[in-house]
């Protein structure tokens, strides 16, 4: 069965400072892999995917992610965070071609001054 | 971006009776929708494909005689929870487009009482 992991619930991080989001899957094909920013009031934001080549894939907003097969990983980070930063990620993996997803359980971002 | 709306963003319902949740895309037309459950401080648990004109694909667990889908046009869906308990109460999410491009609503917030 297909799982998404988010290990970390609650990540708390300086402005300015970077950030790593690990997320970690279990899916028998390649899969498709998306990270996803939910702010209050506002729907999921889609911040990146990937579905094959560069396993290194440039997001919005100044993050990146990183699809690592051998780890089963595709750990989201951004160098500098600001406070708008400051909001929940999903990790997503796409369960089939018509756009099922299975998310992760999330991580909570806060950044403080 | 796309856009996708829901109606309302909140609404509060005496446990017995019906409530209805419209999903909208606003500026494109969506063959396929999902329906999105997220307790509160987890994740999203998707609980049904709506495609235009056909029957809803509820996921395993979801009961589909509760939640009722109505897919009737190309721009909007609609998630009737039926005979609601207080056990329905939850943040209802749609989404709109596919594995490329899916575009969330800013969700619905259902309390029972």
């Amino acid at each position: 069965a297909q799982s998404v992991t988010q290990p970390d619930i609650h990540i708390t991080v300086s402005e300015g400072a970077s950030l790593e989001l690990r997320c970690n899957y279990s899916y028998g094909a390649t899969p498709y892999l998306f990270w996803y920013v939910q702010s209050p009031g506002q729907g999921l934001q889609l911040l990146l995917k990937y579905f094959s080549g560069d396993t290194l894939v440039q997001g919005i907003k100044g993050f990146e992610a990183e699809f690592k097969r051998s780890q089963s990983s595709f750990n989201l980070r951004k160098p500098s965070v600001h406070w708008s930063d400051a909001a929940e990620y999903f990790c997503a993996v796409g369960t089939d071609s018509w756009g099922k997803l299975q998310f992760g359980a999330g991580t909570q971002v806060v950044v403080t001054p | 971006g796309a856009v996708v709306s829901q109606h309302p963003s909140r609404v509060i319902c005496k446990s017995g009776t019906s409530v209805k949740i419209e999903c909208r895309s606003l500026d494109f037309q969506a063959t396929t929708m999902f329906w999105y459950r997220q307790f509160p401080k987890q994740s999203l648990m998707l609980m049904a494909t709506s495609n235009e004109g056909s029957k809803a694909t509820y996921e395993q667990g979801v009961e589909k005689d509760k939640f009722l889908i109505n897919h009737a046009s190309l721009t909007l869906s609609t998630l009737t929870v039926t005979s609601a308990h207080p056990e329905d109460s939850s943040f209802y999410i749609c989404s709109a487009g596919g594995l490329n491009e899916q575009y969330f609503g800013p969700g619905t917030r259902l309390t029972v009482t």
